[in-house]
């Protein structure tokens, strides 16, 4: 069954280090989702991208936050200048469609010391 | 704006219990409704959806249905088992006001055996 994955699964950074999160969407979607879960908090959302470009961002996405599809497989999320609160488990999304239901990664847990 | 307010966890249960989680929303527009299920240390997999009124989403012995006059898709299960020890997200989505589905803050659901 196809499945969104997402590298690497735990990472430990420096405050004011730059990361990159990776995801591979499942291969026929033409949405991605950035979301993000804060330790036992709510899901929240960060940012959708379709057709090359960011279609809806929150509040959260800010200039600290950007989005690539560098290839035709990869997505990515970059945090330019960690900060201890962006420690969070970070999710990735696909869907079909828009209307569709969205497909979640198994996230990548985040850690800012 | 849209949103999704389901009741406060954690919920304790005896294995065989009747299971509801009450799930309500305010969403402008014709909004899908979702249940996404977080098991221990995993992602977000999708329980069940539903898309329009009156609709009834099922899996693995999971029911919800979508009431529009009441703005609710509460959850409930018969029987339930140790197994589905998890936290549950309720979630909706609004075809062509969004670009992204928006949880409730989920409800931790505890088994005994």
């Amino acid at each position: 069954e196809p499945e969104v994955t997402q590298t690497p699964s735990h990472q430990v950074t420096q405050m004011g280090q730059e990361v990159i999160l990776r995801c591979v969407p499942i291969s026929n979607h033409l949405y991605f989702y950035w979301y993000r879960q804060i330790l036992g908090q709510k899901v929240e959302f960060l940012v959708s991208f379709y057709n090359n470009e960011i279609s809806e961002k929150s509040e959260i996405f800010d200039d600290q936050f950007s989005v690539e599809r560098p290839d035709g497989s990869n997505f990515t999320l970059k945090i330019r200048s960690t900060k201890l609160e962006d420690s969070a488990m970070y999710f990735c999304a696909s869907s079909e469609a828009r209307e569709f239901e969205a497909f979640f990664g198994q996230g990548t847990r985040l850690t800012v010391v | 704006g849209n949103s999704v307010t389901q009741m406060e966890g954690p919920v304790t249960l005896s294995e065989e219990a009747f299971l509801t989680i009450n799930c309500t929303y305010t969403a402008t527009g014709y909004p899908s409704l979702f249940w996404y299920v977080q098991y221990p240390g995993e992602g977000l997999q999708l329980l069940l959806k539903a898309t329009k009124a009156d609709d009834k989403g099922s899996n693995k012995g999971f029911e919800a249905t979508y009431r529009k006059e009441t703005t609710s898709f509460h959850l409930e299960k018969g029987s339930v088992q140790v197994s589905d020890s998890a936290v549950y997200f309720c979630a909706l989505s609004v075809l062509n006001r969004d670009d992204k589905i928006i949880f409730g803050k989920g409800t931790r659901l505890h088994i005994l055996p």
